[in-house]
């Protein structure tokens, strides 16, 4: 059974750019959230998405959409880059109606 | 605002003792509960959870405890190894469906041998 995975694992972009990270969810789950963990911070989420919709967003601004595609994976967009863009986000998948979700290695999004 | 918190950023324990990492919430409407481990360079993994039903649950030398009166729980791990060595974050979500997951900061075990 393959786990979760993300990628780029790091990412270098410079303010104002886009950025587009992606993540493959566990075999069977079909729900994925994403979560931006900053330097000495818990992980905080950003949204999760079901069935290709988004199910749940965080308190975050419009320049951070997503995706989730027919074989569940997903991508997070982040468009015009600030500065406390910069930290590690994380992707984790579940099984519908469980709660326990398995985290992604994260990808290291440094912003300059 | 801090919903959910962890105040003590770090813990030393001896091998072979015990290990209790607390966290405290807010948020009443909280039912649900999990205690992630996260080594550097990798993404939390999943240790343990609770529902606001149960006052405990436990999975080998993990135990987890809920006091919902004082929106307080714990971690117990017994006994510590030199492997449990990480940030010990809980996060905690209401019933939403959506488990919409609040972090606390993380404790930072150490586990001496």
């Amino acid at each position: 059974e393959t786990g979760v995975t993300q990628s780029p694992t790091h990412l270098i972009k410079t303010r104002g750019q886009q950025v587009t990270l992606r993540c493959s969810s566990q075999s069977g789950h079909n729900t994925v959230s994403w979560y931006q963990q900053a330097l000495g911070q818990g992980p905080q989420f950003i949204f999760q998405y079901y069935r290709e919709e988004e199910n749940g967003r965080g308190n975050f601004p419009p320049r951070f959409s997503g995706l989730q595609f027919p074989n569940y994976s997903s991508e997070l967009n982040v468009n015009a880059l600030e500065l406390d863009d910069s930290a590690l986000y994380l992707c984790a998948s579940s099984l519908p109606g469980s709660g326990e979700q398995y985290f992604g290695p994260g990808t290291r999004l440094t912003v300059t | 605002d801090q919903q959910v918190k962890q105040n003590s950023p770090s813990l030393s324990v001896q091998e072979g003792r015990i290990s209790i990492l607390n966290c405290d919430y807010t948020n009443s409407m909280f039912d649900y509960f999990l205690w992630y481990k996260k080594y550097p360079a990798e993404g939390p993994t999943f240790l343990i959870s609770i529902s606001s039903i149960k006052d405990k649950n436990e999975d080998g030398r993990f135990t987890v405890f809920l006091n919902k009166s004082a929106k307080h729980l714990s971690l117990h791990i017994v006994p510590s190894q030199p492997g449990d060595s990480a940030v010990y974050f809980c996060a905690a979500s209401a019933a939403s469906g959506t488990y919409k997951y609040i972090f606390g900061t993380g404790t930072r075990l150490k586990v001496l041998a």
